[in-house]
């Protein structure tokens, strides 16, 4: 079984300053990672994912996350954000067995607001 | 990337009454979809795996009475909350992986919201 813990519930910041949403995984296997965004009354929208190989790994809209395995932990990062950003962010984890089908297991979220 | 469709994006429905959301794979094959439900400003709660051709896997606490999935089709899953009351009220969403070329991605929905009166 897997587990995600988003260490932050809510991130506010201001418009064009990094940002950081931290993200730590519980797992008995070898996981998948992944960085979904998701605005207000939408479904779930891929950021990034990391299936292997590099341990950055950059995404859409700017951002990029780095695998630790040491830690288990898959931090999204962006240098500069925009008021567009402001959404929740959902880190997630699958089996890269397959086991279970491949189905994700998420965090509880980080709201991510960008003030002006 | 590969398309998913819900459908409706919104209902609204009388205590009682039951509700049918479908989700279709638009451009790819999907022999597993899975449903999830959201709570305001919450996760998403996995609820059942559907396979094609098979009964679903629900998970632990959802019954498989209330909601009916239903997976006929390799591009399209259903998910039928019968009986509905308010507490049903939610915000569901499927997933679907592209077979064979999959890449460890889940493709999601726009999601239904579900209002019971």
């Amino acid at each position: 079984a897997q587990s995600v813990t988003q260490l932050d519930s809510q991130v506010p910041v201001f418009e064009e300053a990094p940002v950081e949403l931290r993200c730590n995984y519980s797992s008995s296997v070898s996981v998948y990672l992944f960085w979904y965004v998701q605005y207000p009354n939408q479904g779930l929208q891929l950021l990034l994912k990391y299936l292997s190989g590099s341990t950055l790994v950059k995404g859409i809209n700017g951002f990029e996350a780095e695998f630790n395995k040491s830690q288990t932990s898959f931090h999204l990062r962006k240098p500069s954000v925009h008021i567009s950003d402001t959404a929740e962010y959902f880190c997630a984890v699958s089996d890269r067995s397959g086991g279970s089908n491949y189905k994700l297991t998420f965090g509880k979220g980080t709201l991510l607001t960008v003030n002006p | 990337g590969a398309v998913v469709s819900q459908h409706p994006s919104w209902v609204i429905c009388k205590s009682g009454t039951s509700v049918k959301i479908e989700c279709r794979s638009l451009d790819f094959q999907a022999t597993t979809m899975f449903w999830y439900r959201q709570f305001p400003k919450q996760s998403l709660m996995l609820m059942a795996t559907s396979n094609e051709g098979s009964k679903a896997t629900y998970e632990q606490g959802v019954e498989k009475d209330k909601f009916l999935i239903n997976h006929a089709s390799l591009t399209l899953s259903t998910l039928t909350v019968t009986s509905a009351h308010p507490e049903d009220s939610s915000f569901y969403i499927c997933s679907a992986r592209d077979l064979p070329s999959f890449t460890g991605e889940l493709f999601f929905g726009e999601g239904s919201r579900l209002t019971v009166l």
